[in-house]
């Protein structure tokens, strides 16, 4: 099963929007609403920002936002801060024989 | 409040076994359904396996990369999930998290760990 494509990079000015892409495929991405989103600061644990496409765990800002259109997923962060620099992976199921792929990451960065 | 701990980690040679846990605090933890993911050091996150709460039969699914080599097991009088993890090769080095998954119709993890570091090497 390959990794999800996403940029290596983004960045941003405090205020702006930045917006993250995730490719995948009809077997994963494509063919389910099972796309989550993650937030890493280094040596931390990941944290959950979004899942089931758009949906937001409690506690995350609405600042976060996730959408879906064919095979590529999105994560936009809105009014971005200091705080949002970190790594950001997708997920999306991808069928009984492998649950979860991940996507290759995305590094934030708040200029 | 919700509190996942890992232990167990730290060195061990290709070839030999290793048995993680996961000890869970805050929330009843029979009711819910709990994952492994790993990280390589400087990778990217990497499914590992989750196993169901009895309620779904308590069943298991593993990344490929693990099967037949990982077993996820849970003792639900102890709050503890265990991954136990066989025939260990260099590549499997990593840091471990256990999640807490929280299902509606599919299942996130919501709650992690701090993770525990795997090092196989000889």
């Amino acid at each position: 099963q390959s990794a999800l494509t996403q940029p290596p990079s983004a960045s941003g000015s405090p205020g702006q929007s930045v917006t993250i892409s995730c490719t995948g495929t009809s077997s994963d991405v494509g063919g389910y609403n099972y796309v989550s989103w993650y937030q890493q600061h280094p040596g931390k644990a990941p944290k959950l920002m979004i899942y089931e496409v758009s949906k937001r765990p409690s506690g995350v800002p609405d600042r976060f936002s996730g959408s879906k259109s064919g095979n590529t997923a999105s994560l936009t962060v809105s009014g971005l801060q200091a705080e949002d620099e970190a790594d950001y992976y997708c997920s999306s199921y991808a069928g009984s024989n492998n649950f979860y792929v991940f996507g290759t990451g995305t590094k934030v960065t708040v200029l | 409040e919700v509190q996942l701990v890992e232990s167990g980690g730290g060195l061990v040679q290709p070839g030999r076994s290793l048995r993680l846990s996961c000890t869970a605090s805050g929330f009843t933890f029979g009711d819910y359904a709990m994952s492994w993911f790993r990280q390589a050091p400087g990778k990217g996150l990497e499914w590992v396996g989750f196993i169901r709460s009895k309620a779904y039969g308590g069943t298991t699914e593993y990344a490929a990369s693990v099967k037949g080599r990982f077993t996820i097991s849970r003792d639900d009088s102890k709050s503890i999930a265990y991954l136990q993890m066989n025939s260990l090769k260099t590549e499997d080095t990593a840091v471990y998290y256990c999640t807490r998954e929280v299902c509606s119709t599919s299942c996130s993890p919501h709650y992690w760990g701090q993770g525990t570091l795997v090092t196989v090497s000889s």
